[in-house]
């Protein structure tokens, strides 16, 4: 069975920095692009970045660009979200999920970043 | 950037009945569109792929329709369990996958 599981989240300051992680089991992890994608009340559902199975293509949305890193392990199963320079609007649940030719089929359970002073 | 448009924000059904949901892209997706269920405090669950397919998992009476820029999904005989937010979303454009806002589905 596939399982992505967020962990990281928290409440930091305007212009602090947070790491997310996301354990991937179930399936061969080092096969699949993998995506974060984030959930606002406001924005609803919006795709913040992109990784490819080995690395060589990594894409961002552009209200994240120069900010985030997006990051894989693929002997540990781990993707990664290194979140800098946060702002408000940036607050959100966070899903890794992974990617197909017909959509995200499977999310993790997503983990909450809340941007505040 | 390709816009998804739901309607309605909210749809009001009785157990049993029928739910029409629709979805409309702001350009051509062909048939590159997926419907999602989400619960509350659950992560969207995928439903419908290529605008008709069932993923593993989901029930018959889930069926979509479509192509090009207008889309449905039919829950027949709705489940107690049915009801959720639902969300369509375009994979055409990739990465830049878009979503809609969301179809509430309640009782």
């Amino acid at each position: 069975e596939v399982e992505l599981v967020e962990s990281g989240g928290g409440l930091v300051q305007p212009g602090g920095s947070l790491r997310l992680s996301c354990a991937a089991s179930g399936f061969t992890f080092s096969s699949y692009g993998m995506n974060w994608v984030r959930q606002t009340p406001g924005k609803g559902l919006e795709w913040v970045s992109y990784i490819g199975s080995r690395s060589d293509t990594i894409l961002y949305a552009d209200s994240v660009k120069g900010r985030f890193t997006i990051s894989r392990d693929n002997a540990k199963n781990s993707l990664y979200l290194q979140m800098n320079s946060l702002r408000d609007e940036d607050t959100a649940v966070y899903y890794c999920a992974r990617a197909t030719i017909h959509g995200y089929d499977n999310w993790g359970q997503g983990t909450l970043v809340t941007v505040s002073s | 950037e390709i816009v998804m448009t739901q309607s309605p924000a909210t749809l009001s059904v009785s157990p049993g009945e029928r739910a029409t949901l629709s979805c409309r892209a702001s350009q051509s997706v062909s048939s590159n569109l997926a419907w999602y269920q989400q619960k509350p405090g659950q992560a969207p669950r995928l439903l419908i792929y290529g605008a008709s397919t069932r993923a593993t998992g989901t029930p018959a009476r889930f069926s979509g329709s479509g192509s090009g820029t207008e889309f449905t999904l039919t829950v027949n005989s709705l489940q107690s369990e049915d009801f959720a937010v639902y969300y369509c979303q375009q994979y055409y454009n990739w990465p830049t996958w878009t979503f809609g806002q969301g179809t509430k589905v309640e009782i």
